[in-house]
């Protein structure tokens, strides 16, 4: 099992463009996560989708829209980059999204510079 | 609402030396705690964790419980290793969707 899977894992931008990150995760799980990790900061949830059919937005969702392929998929997407949106992005997923002891599995990260 | 303290870093000890990471919680109702681990250039990994008080959660050597009564769920390890080397994430879950992340803390472990 590859577990949580992300594409690409290295982007540079101009500000304005657009692209999409994408997620895959080969467990069967329900739920799952986007999140950002800036310096000092933690991580911090962007966008989450409890399951399938369903997103709803966290704790920094300004700039984002998501989209929940199916099961297995979950991308993130910047509609007009800007440079507040450098960061580290991780998505995870977990068996499901409301019980308190569900580990959540992470992605290694995709790393997007916005010049 | 919920949020987690971790003590500031970096961390740097020297190979076999004891490990505390202190991580401090706030919370409404009965939270799950969790460590996890990230090595440079890679993903979190779950490192341990603890889902009610007095619970020990334990892993490669690593330990910390859970105390309610203290608010705290601490990170320890007797005698560190070069591989030990890592950011670690405090985090905790109670009602909602999202896990709740500290700063992190960079362990530097020198030879």
């Amino acid at each position: 099992n590859a577990g949580v899977t992300q594409t690409p894992k290295f982007q540079v931008l101009k500000t304005g463009q657009s692209m999409t990150l994408q997620c895959a995760q080969d467990m069967n799980h329900n739920s799952m996560y986007w999140y950002r990790q800036d310096p000092g900061m933690g991580l911090r949830l962007i966008y989450y989708s409890a399951s399938e059919g369903t997103t709803d937005k966290g704790e920094v969702p300004n700039g984002y829209n998501v989209s929940r392929l199916n099961k297995r998929e979950f991308s993130l997407r910047l509609e007009s980059a800007a440079p507040s949106q450098t960061s580290v992005y991780f998505c995870a997923s977990s068996e499901t999204a409301l019980a308190g002891q569900m580990e959540q599995f992470f992605g290694p990260g995709t790393r997007l510079t916005v010049l | 609402g919920d949020s987690v303290t971790q003590m500031e870093g970096p961390v740097t000890l020297s190979e076999e030396a004891f490990l505390t990471i202190n991580c401090t919680y706030t919370a409404t109702g009965y939270p799950s705690l969790f460590w996890y681990v990230q090595y440079p250039g890679e993903g979190l990994q779950l490192l341990l964790k603890a889902t009610k008080a007095d619970d020990k959660g334990s892993n490669k050597g690593f330990e910390a419980t859970y105390r309610k009564e203290t608010t705290s769920f601490h990170l320890e390890k007797g005698s560190v290793q070069v591989s030990d080397s890592a950011v670690y994430f405090c985090a905790l879950k109670s009602s909602g969707y999202a896990l709740n992340f500290g700063k992190g803390t960079s362990l530097l472990v020198t030879p």
